[in-house]
């Protein structure tokens, strides 16, 4: 079993929609989430992280966790296609402090948000 | 601010020759830095940790004698890539963590990456 699952999509939506993206994991050492946002050929841009259990907002973004169910959601209100991009969930423990910097990325959604 | 470059953008180099990437934090100082490598269509692996002056980590199954790694200052590290071979062709990242007191203490922050192609 992975220590992270993200169903990779393809994921295809209309300009306007609510998109929801999804992880899980399979450790409860992980207590440090974060979701990535990467254009073809470039590397990732952190969109948002969180140490907790419930609901983080940033714009049109909202992350969520739950890790009774050790599960993770990333939500985009009102998507544009400028939106449109490879999603990545990432991981890590967190023990003292700090995350070591382990970081374990799903495998990443694309998403498309048409015109 | 956070800014992270890495030279070349890509590479196109002939089996058996070593190719060098540099990896910079422009705008602040980098304690620790990271590489990863992206196979098309997968997600990043982590493949070694840098900390300046000091050894680099490898994670298991990265073989520290094909890729050495450098942290020479704080905000520059590089990656060779010695004795490359088609296998070794991918999407190389590098990120950096600022290390300082505060809400991103932990945040990693990416480069754009280099394409290793080897022929």
């Amino acid at each position: 079993q992975k220590e992270v699952e993200q169903d990779p999509g393809p994921l295809s939506v209309p300009e306007g929609a609510i998109v929801s993206l999804n992880c899980t994991y399979s450790n409860s050492a992980f207590q440090y989430f974060m979701w990535y946002r990467q254009y073809s050929r470039k590397g990732p841009e952190l969109l948002m992280y969180t140490y907790s259990s419930g609901n983080k907002e940033d714009g049109r973004f909202t992350a969520q966790v739950d890790k009774s169910s050790k599960y993770i959601s990333l939500f985009i209100r009102d998507s544009q296609p400028s939106d449109s991009a490879t999603y990545l969930c990432a991981i890590a423990p967190w023990a003292g402090g700090t995350s070591y910097g382990k970081l374990t990325f799903g495998q990443g959604t694309i998403l498309t948000v048409h015109p | 601010g956070a800014v992270v470059s890495q030279h070349p953008s890509r590479v196109i180099c002939k089996s058996g020759t070593s190719v060098k990437i540099e990896c910079r934090s422009l705008d602040f100082q980098a304690t620790t830095m990271f590489w990863y490598r992206q196979f098309p269509k997968q997600s990043l692996m982590l493949m070694a940790t840098s900390n300046e002056g000091s050894k680099a980590t490898y994670e298991q199954g990265v073989e520290k004698d094909k890729f050495l790694i450098n942290h020479a200052s704080l905000t520059l590290s590089t990656l060779t890539v010695t004795s490359a071979h088609p296998e070794d062709s991918s999407f190389y990242i590098c990120s950096a963590q600022p290390g300082l007191a505060g809400n991103n203490q932990e945040t990693q922050y990416f480069g754009p990456g280099t394409r290793l192609l080897v022929l």
